[in-house]
């Protein structure tokens, strides 16, 4: 079974400041892992995500997310944070096919204040 | 490419009638297409998993007689709700898969805003 957390369900920022949005995941195969990130009343846009190799990955928008393992963790970060980052974003997991499911975390809203 | 569509973007309906959502797959086969519900300030709920020609393997909880998913070509998933009721409002979600460049890729629509009145 697979399931995500995430730590804090609303975190502000100010502008400029380093975003750190926490994701935890347990999984009983290895875990493909996945940052989406939700604007107002519009679906679901990939960020980033993590299948093999390098443990560090760079997505759009300037975000990147590190795996680790050991921590059994997959933490977004954003060195500066910009208005346009205010957002729902959702940390996910799924198995390493398109026939398995892709179980969401319950979301974190991040504020931007100016 | 791998682009996935929904049809409609929103629709409102009165309450006790039926409703049809289609998720296509524009530029690639769908294997398999996952129906997820999103209730307002919430996350994500899977619902279904279809697979072409096969039926639907619903997740624990949903109702598969209220919720009809018809997965009849690999470009085409429908998910019908019926006889809606106001706590049928939410915004409904489709994900394609088995496209693009790497198998485990899932490829999600727009959504569907569904108001029951």
């Amino acid at each position: 079974a697979q399931s995500v957390t995430q730590l804090g369900s609303h975190v502000s920022v100010s502008e400029g400041a380093l975003v750190l949005l926490r994701c935890n995941y347990s999984s009983s195969v290895p875990p493909y892992l996945f940052w989406y990130v939700q604007y107002p009343n519009q679906g679901l846009q990939l960020l980033l995500k993590y299948t093999t190799g390098a443990t560090l990955v760079k997505g759009i928008n300037g975000f990147e997310a590190e795996f680790k393992k050991s921590e059994t963790s997959f933490h977004l970060t954003k060195p500066s944070a910009h208005m346009s980052d205010a957002a729902e974003y959702f940390c996910a997991v799924s198995g390493i096919t398109s026939y398995d499911k892709v179980i969401f975390g319950p979301g974190t809203s991040l504020s931007v204040i100016p | 490419g791998a682009v996935v569509s929904q049809h409609p973007s929103w629709v409102i309906c009165k309450s006790g009638t039926s409703v049809k959502i289609e998720c296509r797959s524009l530029d690639f086969q769908a294997t398999t297409m996952f129906w997820y519900r999103q209730f307002p300030k919430q996350s994500l709920m899977l619902m279904a998993t279809s697979n072409e020609g096969s039926k639907a393997t619903y997740e624990q909880g949903v109702e598969k007689d209220k919720f009809l998913i018809n997965h009849a070509s690999l470009t085409l998933s429908t998910l019908t709700v019926t006889s809606a009721h106001p706590e049928d409002s939410s915004f409904y979600i489709c994900s394609a898969g088995g496209g693009g460049q790497h198998s485990y890729e899932q490829y999600f629509g727009p959504g569907t805003r569904l108001t029951v009145t």
